[in-house]
C-alpha cells in the first residue's frame, strides 16, 4: 500500500461545477498538507498549504484535513477551464523535508 | 525575479548512455531537491541538498544516479548507463534557508526519454 493514495482520474466536469479532489494517507505522523497544481509541461505550483486538521479557504479553493480519518480534500467552486490541470496532494511530518506526494488527479473543466 | 530553471527541457538518449541534467535554483535558496515524476506516479524524492551539509541521498534508486551541487548553487543530476525505466520527468525544487514546505518552488522539469 502506498503511503499516499490519490485517484488519478481523469476527472471531467462542466464549467461552473464544484470539484472535489481527495487523498488518503497511512502515516499518522503527517502534519503538513499541501495541494499543488501542475499545468501540462510545467512544474507543480503550490495552491494550498494547511497544518494539522481543519479547513482553509482561499478564493474559490477550500482545503480540508481530517486527521482522524487520514483524509484530505480540495474543493474548487465555480470551476473554470483555466483550472484544467493535474492536482497533486503532498504531505510531510516535518515542515522542512521529506514530502510524500500523491499520484495526481488530472482535471478537465469543459466550457 | 527568476524562478528555478532546468536544462535541457527535453532529452532523448539511447540506452546505456550517460546523461546530465542541470538545475539553477532561485538565487539565495540554500535547499535544493531533485524529484522524479513517472507517468501516472507521484513525485518520487531523489536527493536533497541543504547548504554545506552532507546531502540526503536516501531516495536515489540505484548507484547509477548521482548528484552534486557546486558552490551551493547550481546542481547536476547524472544518470549513468541509462535504462528505459529511467524515462521520466526530472524536477528540481529550491527553498530558502529556514523556509517551510510552502516556500518550495519547482522548476519546469527535464523530460528524459531513453530509447
Amino acid at each position: 500500500q502506498k503511503e499516499v493514495e490519490q485517484d488519478p482520474g481523469p476527472l471531467s466536469v462542466p464549467e461552473g461545477a464544484i470539484v472535489s479532489l481527495n487523498c488518503t494517507y497511512s502515516n499518522s505522523a503527517f502534519q503538513y498538507f499541501m495541494w499543488y497544481r501542475q499545468y501540462s509541461r510545467k512544474g507543480p505550483e503550490l495552491l494550498m498549504y494547511t497544518y494539522s486538521s481543519g479547513n482553509k479557504e482561499d478564493g474559490r479553493f477550500t482545503a480540508q484535513v481530517d486527521k482522524s480519518s487520514k483524509y484530505i480534500s480540495l474543493f474548487i467552486r465555480d470551476s473554470q477551464p483555466s483550472d484544467s490541470a493535474t492536482y497533486l496532494c503532498a504531505m510531510s511530518a516535518y515542515n522542512n523535508n521529506d514530502m510524500r506526494f500523491g499520484a495526481g488527479t488530472r482535471l478537465t473543466v469543459k466550457p | 525575479g527568476a524562478g528555478v530553471s532546468q536544462s535541457p527541457s527535453n532529452k532523448v538518449t539511447e540506452k546505456g548512455k550517460d546523461v546530465e541534467l542541470r538545475c539553477d535554483p532561485i538565487s539565495g535558496h540554500t535547499a535544493l531537491y531533485w524529484y522524479r515524476q513517472s507517468l501516472g506516479q507521484g513525485l518520487e524524492f531523489l536527493i536533497y541538498f541543504q547548504g554545506n551539509s552532507a546531502p540526503d541521498k536516501s531516495g536515489l534508486p540505484s548507484d547509477r544516479f548521482s548528484a552534486e551541487r557546486t558552490g551551493g548553487s547550481v546542481s547536476t543530476l547524472t544518470i549513468q548507463r541509462t535504462q528505459q525505466e529511467d524515462s521520466a520527468v526530472y524536477l528540481c525544487a529550491s527553498r530558502p534557508s529556514g523556509g517551510g514546505q510552502e516556500t518550495q518552488y519547482f522548476g519546469p522539469g527535464t523530460r528524459l526519454l531513453v530509447l
